[in-house]
Parts: C-alpha cells; structure tokens; sequence
C-alpha cells in the first residue's frame, strides 16, 4: 500500500529555522512535492525532488533521500506569513499520475 | 489569469438532493482532478481524469461520479448526498506531461450535508 507521514503540528518561532520531515513507503517513485496551505484555502506549490539532494528555492529547501524513502521542507527565516498547513505528496509512477497525499503538518509560527 | 473555478464555494443541502459542483480551468490542461480534505484525514482523490472522455476512480469515489465531455470542465456530481460526504471539496489540473508537473487547485467548495 501507499504510506507518507509527517509529523501533525510543529510550533516555531519567528525568524527561527524550521524543518519538516516526510517518510514515504509507496510502491514505485516518480517525484516528491511539496504543497503550502494556509486554513480554509486551496494548496499551492512549493517545490518538487526527483533525484537525491537539496533544492533551494527562496526561504524554502527541499531535500530527497530515495534510498531512504525521506524528504525534508526547511524553512528559513520564518515569518508569521508561514503559518500553515505543509503537505508532503508522492508521485508514484511515471506519466502525470495522481499524487498520493501525506495528512499535512499544521505549523504555527510565535513571535 | 490562468486559474481553476469552482462552483459553489458553499453548500448547505439535504439528504439524497442530487447536487453538482461545477470546475472549470482556462490553462488548456489535460489533466484533472477530485480531492476531499478531512480534518485528520488529509486529501484524498476521489476521481481524476487524464483526458477528454477519459476518468478513472481515486482512492475514495464511493457515492460520487463525474464526467469530462469538454477540455475545460470536470464537473463533481453527487446522485444522493450524505452527510458522511460533508467535507471541503477541492479540484485540480495540470498539463500532461511526465516528472514535476504541478497542480493547481481551484479555491475549493465546503460542502455541509444534513
């Protein structure tokens, strides 16, 4: 079967360093995503890994391990603005297939 | 503005009142999709489509169909509303292609059933 987990909440604090991990155990592997969701509204992009390694994007990074079915979102220089709901998701074959969907990590940024 | 509609953005119905939900995308995209969002439950796929005349079930399609006659449009159709089927309802599309393609998701439509 498919499995991605993160962690449920996070709490951190503004203009602090952030990182949210994923774990993924799905039959094949054709992508990592990343989405941002702030309550009430639709997700929106952030990044996307298909090879091992860190790709930088602004304040955000993300990084890919296949071998180890793991990915990470960090998170630099956090603003309140970052408060929301980071979705982990896996394509799991090639072709523009369906993404599989981790429930979220809700972080909420404190002054 | 490239962007994906969604029509209504709020629902209160009834039990069993056949009801549809309408979506819409301007970005010429093949690909489109259903999702569900449930607190503790995540998204979950209940149908996408890969083309004109083309749709296959997700991971939850119990007590939903839809139908792709035209590019643009992916409407949701509920034949006999629940109240199980209370949820945020969000649609998708995305271009065809292989690798990093991302979706864009409509604004979303919070659907209450009684």
């Amino acid at each position: 079967g498919q499995n991605i987990d993160q962690p449920t909440e996070m709490t951190a604090t503004e203009g602090a360093i952030v990182q949210i991990n994923c774990t993924y155990q799905t039959s094949g592997f054709n992508g990592l995503f990343w989405y941002q969701q702030h309550a009430g509204e639709a997700p929106t992009f952030l990044s996307y890994n298909v090879l091992d390694g860190l790709e930088e994007k602004g304040r955000f990074s993300s990084f890919l391990s296949r071998s180890k079915g793991y990915s990470y979102l960090l998170l630099k220089e956090l603003q309140m603005k970052d408060s929301a709901s980071y979705l982990c998701a896996v394509r799991d074959r090639t072709g523009n297939t369906p993404l599989v969907f981790g429930k979220g990590t809700r972080l909420s940024v404190i002054a | 503005e490239a962007q994906v509609t969604q029509n209504p953005r709020y629902l209160i119905t009834v039990t069993g009142k056949k009801l549809t939900v309408t979506c819409s995308q301007n970005m010429n995209h093949e690909y489109m999709s259903w999702y569900r969002q449930d607190p503790g439950l995540g998204l979950r796929q209940i149908y996408y489509s890969m083309n004109v005349e083309v749709t296959d079930k997700g991971d939850v399609p119990e007590g939903y169909k839809v139908s792709r006659k035209e590019k643009r449009n992916f409407p949701l159709i509920l034949e006999s509303p629940s109240p199980n089927q209370t949820s945020l309802y969000f649609c998708a599309s995305s271009a065809h292609d292989s690798g990093g393609v991302e979706q864009y998701f409509g604004p979303g439509t919070r659907l209450t059933v009684t």
